[in-house]
């Protein structure tokens, strides 16, 4: 998944800690999203944003927060982890009408 | 709105089998198909879609899908598995929302028995 970079790979949080999940692409893709993924329960759609400066909510907001200040960049804020938000993230980009790419992951561990 | 539904979440075929995995789905426009393999601990890379034109659509690693509209499913097909082959393959449809954002199906965990 050339293109698509995610840091870091692994995580682990104490119930109540904040940190970001970095995505950076470098295609000049217009469409950045995040994903998490849960057993059984496929990706499902965090937040996504259309270019820089505008983004929207997904499916399953609640607990995160983004930015796009530029077009490579995309981080994913948790504001207070808990327990519910373990599981594996995805970044993903593409542009109008075209194949999304994903990043390779970010797995994140909230004890 | 959209919706993916993949049946079996776990699959498992003999090496040189057929692979079948089912995906059908609900949109309300026209779709487009994603199909997504994911090998333990990776990302997601893309094997095949459809967005218009034949409805037979051929992938990476000798996979295949089939658009039926009457149907509304886009199953996965690969003539004789391989040992490689063994992952998950995700399903989606891709959104109308300003993002395109894609729908996800809830995966299905192939195994493959020598």
């Amino acid at each position: 998944n050339a293109g698509v970079t995610q840091t870091p790979k692994f995580q682990v949080l104490k119930t109540g800690q904040s940190m970001t999940l970095q995505c950076a692409q470098d295609m000049n893709h217009e469409y950045m999203s995040w994903y998490r993924q849960d057993p059984g329960m496929g990706l499902r759609l965090i937040h996504y944003s259309v270019g820089a400066g505008i983004t929207d909510q997904g499916e399953v907001p609640n607990g995160y927060n983004v930015s796009r200040s530029t077009t490579e960049d995309f981080p994913l804020r948790l504001l207070s982890a808990a327990p519910s938000q373990t599981s594996v993230y995805f970044c993903a980009t593409g542009t109008p009408g075209n194949t999304i790419y994903f990043g390779e992951g970010s797995w994140l561990t909230v004890v | 709105a959209q919706s993916v539904t993949q049946l079996g979440s776990h699959v498992s075929v003999s090496e040189g089998a057929l692979v079948l995995l089912r995906c059908n789905y609900s949109s309300s426009v026209p779709p487009y198909l994603f199909w997504y393999v994911q090998y333990p601990n990776q990302g997601l890379q893309l094997l095949l879609k459809y967005t218009t034109g034949a409805t037979l659509v051929k992938g990476i690693n000798g996979f295949e899908a089939e658009f039926k509209k009457s149907e509304t499913s886009f199953h996965l097909t690969k003539p004789s598995a391989h040992m490689s082959d063994a992952a998950e393959y995700f399903c989606a449809v891709r959104g109308n929302n300003a993002g395109n954002m894609l729908t996800f199906g809830g995966g299905t965990r192939l195994m493959v028995k020598p």
